[in-house]
């Protein structure tokens, strides 16, 4: 059975902070992760690693995956209150015709002024 | 459409009553997912629509949930004599074939009472 775990589970942190939150996984036939930001309902997309070592970036965030040791981290610079928010990594795999995403229960990030 | 639109937004359904719940995908998107997120937890899996081909439905809880897309667009979840234990938001995303980015609605909160 596939499996997503990301850690911490929560998280609080004040303006300004870097923080890093972890995503494992043990997938068969992985495909690509991804990471979402969970506000109120809707995930919104934030990155998807297909390679192993090549960093993603956009502003002060960034992700990097490591496919030999299944595990991916999503880093945040200069945090601010705006970033408060659930954090999902999810794996995609591919089998016998039909997709997947696992995602894991989440990292609960805080960010108080 | 622009994105993936979720109807209702919020539905209270008395335990045993049935529901449906509906999902209009992203214009062109081949393929469609739906997912379960209790609260506190990340989206878990339900069932995977290929046009009107529902490829998967390995994550339906029990055979109360029952999902269609008869035209390969819009899709509905129908749960049928709810239980409070069916309580979650339900969120359905959608992609192009063969591509990698899902695009999630905003979903709808069922509450069971």
């Amino acid at each position: 059975e596939d499996k997503v775990v990301q850690s911490p589970l929560s998280l609080v942190v004040h303006e300004g902070d870097t923080v890093t939150l972890n995503c494992s996984y043990e997938v068969t036939n992985f495909r690509s992760l991804l990471w979402y930001k969970q506000e109120k309902k809707a995930p919104t997309f934030l990155f998807m690693l297909t390679s192993s070592g090549i960093e993603k970036k956009s502003g002060r965030l960034s992700s990097i995956l490591d496919k030999k040791e299944l595990f991916s981290i999503l880093n945040i610079t200069a945090t601010q209150t705006g970033d408060s928010a659930v954090y999902l990594c999810a794996v995609e795999a591919s089998g016998a015709g039909s997709y997947q995403l696992t995602f894991g229960k989440g990292t609960k990030l805080s960010v108080i002024p | 459409g622009a994105g993936v639109s979720q109807s209702p937004r919020y539905k209270v359904a008395k335990r045993g009553q049935d529901v449906a719940l509906r999902c209009d995908p992203i214009s062109g998107h081949v393929s469609l997912f739906w997912y379960q997120q209790a609260l506190g937890q990340g989206p878990e899996f339900l069932t995977y629509f290929q046009n009107e081909a529902q490829l998967d439905k390995s994550g339906l809880p029990s055979d109360r949930f029952f999902a269609e897309r008869p035209e390969g667009s819009v899709s509905t979840l129908k749960i049928q004599r709810t239980q409070q234990e069916d309580s979650a938001v339900y969120l359905c995303a959608s992609k192009p074939g063969g591509g990698y980015g899902y695009t999630f609605g905003s979903g709808t909160r069922l509450t069971v009472v």
